[in-house]
């Protein structure tokens, strides 16, 4: 079956500590999407890719690092310079760089500092 | 800077009500709008998606309106059930030429109960 996957379903960070949110699509979509959701509040966009080795910065980008070396592969760093990184994190594909195509979503991360 | 706000935040009702739920954006130019369901600690399934040529759209029980000019959109959901309990959000994308102008922008839920 298609789709996408997330892991871990739970993640823990300690403070000053990066973490590295995974998430791989078999869709064959060409672009790929990191959200972060926050109690009670809609989704907002880190990242984004439109195409393999090209990804460009969302509205909350600061903190955050990403990569995307394959097309299936689309990982998230979640590093020590994000000062509130407690949140529930979604990652999503669509078959071209716009959302008249809809999207797929993975079934979430949820990071805790602790 | 596009803003889609959606009202009620949450929502009871009896199993069997029809019920219609409300989203509303400030800036016309979109690309469509979709309506997305999604479950507790889950990711987001969508539902209906609008194109900004389009007024409604249907699948099975539910029904999507569109009316770009006054930035509004409602989903109705007919006859409900206590499956259909879930939080319910509206997205919207902008009409820009380039695909990163067409992000999707995201209200912030309506959380609907419905009671058996």
């Amino acid at each position: 079956d298609g789709g996408i996957t997330q892991s871990p379903k739970y993640l823990f960070r300690k403070e000053g500590q990066n973490v590295t949110l995974s998430c791989e699509q078999n869709l064959n979509h060409d672009a790929m999407y990191w959200y972060r959701q926050d109690p009670g509040q809609g989704l907002r966009l880190i990242y984004y890719s439109h195409i393999v080795n090209d990804f460009q910065k969302g509205d909350i980008a600061e903190g955050y690092s990403v990569s995307r070396e394959k097309k299936e592969s689309f990982p998230l760093t979640v590093t020590s310079a994000q000062k509130n990184p407690t949140a529930f994190y979604l990652c999503a594909s669509s078959t071209q760089g716009g959302a008249g195509y809809g999207y797929t979503f993975g079934s979430g991360t949820r990071l805790t500092v602790v | 800077k596009q803003e889609v706000t959606q009202i009620p935040a949450a929502l009871s009702v009896p199993e069997g009500e029809n019920l219609v739920l409300n989203c509303s954006f400030t800036d016309s130019a979109i690309y469509n709008l979709q309506w997305f369901r999604q479950d507790p600690g889950k990711g987001l399934t969508s539902l209906l998606l609008i194109q900004s040529s389009q007024r409604e759209q249907t699948s099975g029980r539910l029904n999507a309106s569109l009316d770009k000019s006054s930035g509004r959109s409602t989903l109705y959901i007919a006859a409900s059930q206590p499956g259909d309990s879930a939080t319910y959000l509206c997205a919207v994308s902008g009409s820009g030429g380039s695909g990163s102008a067409r992000q999707l922008t995201f209200g912030s839920g309506t959380q609907l109960t419905v009671l058996p």
